[in-house]
């Protein structure tokens, strides 16, 4: 059975740090990975969907790694904004192949003026 | 940009009603889902619906929930006799391909149940 675990669950930092949020999966049969941005009260909002057969994805500030290999994806902020705070998920397709995802619990990320 | 659009935000709705959520998925997509999120847990997948069925569904999805897209735009989620249990937020997503394209969500309807 597939599980997805973000660490840490929480995180604050001071402004214009550069971040790591990491995701790990126990089952490495995985289509892609798809990270995703929750504000509060709010809906999920896709920031970027690597394909099994990719390294890495990148889009502005943010750059999603994934090793099949070991379970693990990464996702990059650099230069992080006051706006960056949100809660952050990862998420993976089940096996089934009919699109149901299976989430992290999130990181909730906190950038400091 | 295209967006996943689900009314009402909020629902309140005493226990044994039955709720109907409503989503308008992004138009050029053909896969549908409903996911729901109680407070403080994960994101659970509900449902996937494909080609006017249901590819798969979760523990969860028992028979006091149905889906439909009743027409060529919307797509719903009904709770025939509400439990307190099912007080959560519901989100609607959408994709073009079941595997390979991103799931693109809607704000979600929060549902609380009296």
């Amino acid at each position: 059975k597939q599980e997805v675990t973000q660490i840490p669950a929480a995180l604050s930092v001071p402004e214009g740090e550069n971040l790591v949020l990491n995701c790990s999966f126990t089952d490495s049969a995985i289509y892609n990975l798809q990270w995703f941005r929750q504000d509060p009260g709010k809906g999920l909002t896709s920031l970027l969907l690597i394909q099994s057969s990719q390294r890495e994805q990148t889009s502005g500030r943010l750059n999603a790694s994934l090793d099949k290999s070991s379970g693990r994806s990464t996702l990059y902020i650099a230069a992080s904004q006051p706006g960056d705070s949100a809660t952050y998920l990862c998420a993976v397709p089940h096996r089934s192949n009919t699109g149901k995802l299976i989430f992290g619990q999130g990181t909730t990320l906190q950038v400091k003026p | 940009e295209p967006e996943v659009t689900q009314t009402p935000s909020h629902q309140v709705t005493q226990m044994g009603q039955e709720v109907i959520l409503r989503c308008v998925p992004i138009s050029n997509h053909l896969y549908f889902y409903w996911y729901r999120q109680i407070l403080g847990q994960k994101v659970e997948f509900l449902v996937s619906f494909y080609n006017n069925e249901i590819s798969e569904k979760s523990e969860i999805f028992d028979d006091q929930f149905s889906v439909e897209r009743p027409d060529g735009s919307n797509f719903t989620l009904k709770i025939r006799s509400t439990k307190l249990e099912d007080s959560a937020m519901y989100f609607c997503a959408s994709s073009r391909a079941n595997s390979n394209q991103p799931q693109h969500f809607g704000d979600g309807t929060r549902l609380s149940i009296l």
